[in-house]
């Protein structure tokens, strides 16, 4: 099957500094993809859908400025969280649209984000 | 909120047991997907089921849909403790190009061995 990588898998920083996660879709091309947050014992939220070449698309409550995202290339998408504080630490997991088969979304293995 | 509903909120069953788990949702849907969670790790994909479809297998997995009662039901056969894991619906709706998904609230699910 398809495969998703995020990267890094673990990130521990400092409150104040802004951290970027990757995320790569590995054998097929994505122009969708999608991030999600899980907090413990929580379900997935989806945060923003993410276009190739265009801005991202924000759910209600999402703050744009707080979680940049760039979708530079049909293989890449990265999520900046920027300016940290410990209410950001949580689980964020990528999944990508494969462009050629409609309904499939493959999810990467996630980042868990720890802000001290 | 548009989440759906999952329940059991948990179900511990011992191996070699049927687990079954339901998931409500409240819009109208182009398909219902469900997916299983390991602690900490990423999601991996169980089977899809179309609105215009009432059941499917896959293995062990049957998934019944509702969508008069917007509904549906995932069933594990013969469970074993490898199954051990959260398992979520989510719903892609009608219209849009984005087929962004609506995550239910999840069951833990623990088989005891």
């Amino acid at each position: 099957g398809a495969v998703v990588s995020q990267h890094p898998s673990r990130v521990i920083c400092k409150s104040g500094t802004s951290v970027k996660i990757e995320c790569r879709s590995l054998d097929f091309q994505a122009t969708t993809m999608f991030w999600y947050r899980q907090f413990p014992k929580k379900s997935l939220m989806l945060m923003a859908t993410s276009n190739e070449g265009s801005k991202a698309t924000y759910e209600q409550g999402v703050e744009k400025d707080k979680f940049l995202i760039n979708h530079a290339s049909l293989t890449l998408s990265t999520l900046t969280v920027t300016s940290a504080h410990p209410e950001d630490s949580s689980f964020y997991i990528c999944s990508a649209k494969d462009f050629s088969r409609t309904d499939t979304q493959y999810f990467g293995p996630g980042t868990r984000l720890t802000v001290l | 909120s548009q989440q759906g509903e999952e329940d059991p909120q948990a179900l511990s069953i011992q191996e070699g047991e049927n687990a079954t788990m339901n998931c409500s949702y409240k819009t109208s849907i182009n398909n219902l997907q469900w997916y299983r969670q390991n602690s900490g790790r990423g999601l991996v994909h169980l089977i899809l089921i179309r609105s215009n479809e009432r059941e499917k297998h896959s293995g062990r997995l049957r998934v019944t849909l509702d969508t008069s009662k917007k509904s549906s039901s995932l069933l594990i056969t013969a469970s074993r403790a490898a199954d051990t894991a959260s398992y979520f619906c989510a719903t892609a709706a009608y219209g849009g190009a984005t087929n962004k998904l609506i995550f239910g609230t999840g069951t833990l699910l623990a088989v005891q061995p």
